[in-house]
């Protein structure tokens, strides 16, 4: 079984601070990275892609590859209350599924 | 422009009973993925069905669960003799081209509470 690690936090952030959050899989043949924000008690929303090494920056998120070190992170910058949710990193596997780790916990405190 | 769209949202069931969990998929997808999430837990993949075939059924628990997706209507969750242990978040998600490559969206779940 493929698998998908995050540290489970909570990841605790002053309000303007940088939360750097990070994810490691197994799959080297894997070519494609998702990040979801799933606040509590509601479904996962898919906030980043990412397919190439390197950074890929969408407003205040930048997803971050390294496929050599089969490593892939989230920076959230200029951090917000809002932001406080778990984030949630999948990988394809087989190319039939997403494999999701267990979420990091992230509270972003005014 | 209707998302996944899921029902019922909560489901209260005694222990034994049956639940069934319905999911329509967006406009124009085949493609329904089934995801269990326990309190506190990650998502784990169920099942993967296209129209009229399930494609990957290796996060289905071997007994109790079964799922269809028919040729009309929502794809359906079902399990029977429900247990506390069943107790959990389920999410359908669909997708155009049936690749996860491209990323899916998400329901928003049915909540399912067994007493």
């Amino acid at each position: 079984q493929k698998e998908v690690e995050q540290n489970s936090g909570p990841l605790s952030v002053p309000e303007g601070a940088i939360a750097s959050l990070n994810c490691t899989y197994s799959d080297r043949g894997s070519q494609s990275f998702f990040w979801y924000r799933q606040y509590s008690g509601k479904s996962p929303e898919l906030i980043m892609s990412i397919y190439s090494n390197g950074d890929k920056e969408d407003g205040r998120f930048t997803a971050q590859l390294n496929k050599a070190s089969q490593y892939v992170s989230l920076l959230i910058r200029d951090s917000q209350p809002s932001d406080s949710a778990t984030y949630l990193c999948a990988v394809p596997y087989n190319t039939d599924k997403l494999i999701f780790g267990t979420g990091t916990r992230l509270q972003v405190f005014p | 422009n209707a998302g996944v769209m899921q029902n019922p949202r909560h489901l209260v069931r005694r222990r034994g009973q049956e639940a069934r969990l319905r999911c329509s998929p967006m406009k124009g997808h085949s493609h329904v993925y089934w995801y269990r999430q326990l309190p506190e837990e990650g998502l784990k993949f169920m099942v993967y069905l296209q129209k009229e075939n399930i494609i990957d059924e290796s996060g289905m628990p071997k007994e109790r669960f079964s799922a269809e997706f028919p040729k009309e209507g929502p794809s359906i969750l079902r399990i029977q003799q429900v247990v506390r242990g069943d107790s959990a978040a389920y999410f359908c998600a669909s997708s155009l081209t049936g690749s996860a490559p491209g990323g899916y969206t998400f329901g928003s779940g049915t909540r399912l509470t067994v007493v």
